[in-house]
């Protein structure tokens, strides 16, 4: 079945970096766009980034272009997020998540499977 | 950027009751060229990540209880909960795929009555 795993998440100071990463299986993944969405304590959901199948594209919402990098290992079946000069407004549960298999390698699309969240929280 | 509003920001129904959730879009979310609306519901539960419930406005995700419905068109969107049952407890999103930034609705938490 699939799944997907989120690690990486702690707390941080405001300026310092962190690594995120979805560990997945139950599917092809160098097939499928992958997603990182976040949700701030008590608020909605929120996406953060997309990256295509093969990484040669990547989108990423306003507040963190230039601070947040999604990348990709299709040999290790892995999502990952880089994220540099956090903020305290960043402080969030950081979820990856897939399209459905009949949106193929589309890189915008409904989320299908969810891991269970990593939370990120970052104050001095 | 597309905004989704939704309304209302929460409801109470009683067991066996109809719910109604509206998903307001700033900007028409019909791809003209294959007539589908690019528009998801989720579900979401305390503790838990968000699960898919219907997209292409309209289309159930497999396992998903028939008493969810989606509707709409273009701008204006809704989630109908036909007979609520006490697992439905939750809040519901909605979220257009129809570009980037893909978006959500900021929820409607349901609860009972």
């Amino acid at each position: 079945q699939v799944q997907l795993v989120e690690s990486g998440g702690g707390v941080v100071q405001p300026g310092r970096s962190l690594r995120l990463s979805c560990a997945t299986s139950g599917f092809s993944f160098s097939d499928f766009g992958m997603y990182w969405v976040r949700q701030a304590p008590g608020k909605g959901l929120e996406w953060v980034a997309v990256i295509s199948n093969d990484g040669s594209n990547k989108f990423y919402e306003d507040s963190v272009k230039g601070r947040f990098t999604i990348s990709r290992d299709n040999s290790k079946n892995t999502l990952y997020l880089q994220m540099n000069s956090l903020r305290a407004e960043d402080t969030a549960v950081y979820y990856c998540a897939k399209g459905p298999i009949t949106f193929g390698r589309a890189i915008v699309s409904p989320f299908d499977y969810w891991g269970q969240g990593t939370l990120v929280t970052v104050s001095s | 950027d597309i905004v989704l509003t939704q309304s209302p920001d929460s409801l109470a129904v009683s067991l066996d009751e109809r719910a109604t959730i509206n998903c307001k879009s700033s900007q028409s979310v019909l791809y003209n060229s294959n007539n589908k609306n690019y528009l998801a519901w989720y579900q979401q539960r305390p503790g838990q990540p968000p699960k898919l419930l219907i997209y292409w406005a309209s289309t159930r995700e497999s396992g998903v209880p028939d008493r969810f419905s989606g509707s709409g068109s273009g701008t204006d969107f809704t989630l109908t909960i036909s007979s609520l049952q006490a697992e439905d407890v939750a809040v519901y999103y909605c979220q257009q795929y129809y570009t980037t930034p893909l978006t959500f609705g900021g929820g409607t938490k349901v609860e009972i009555k």
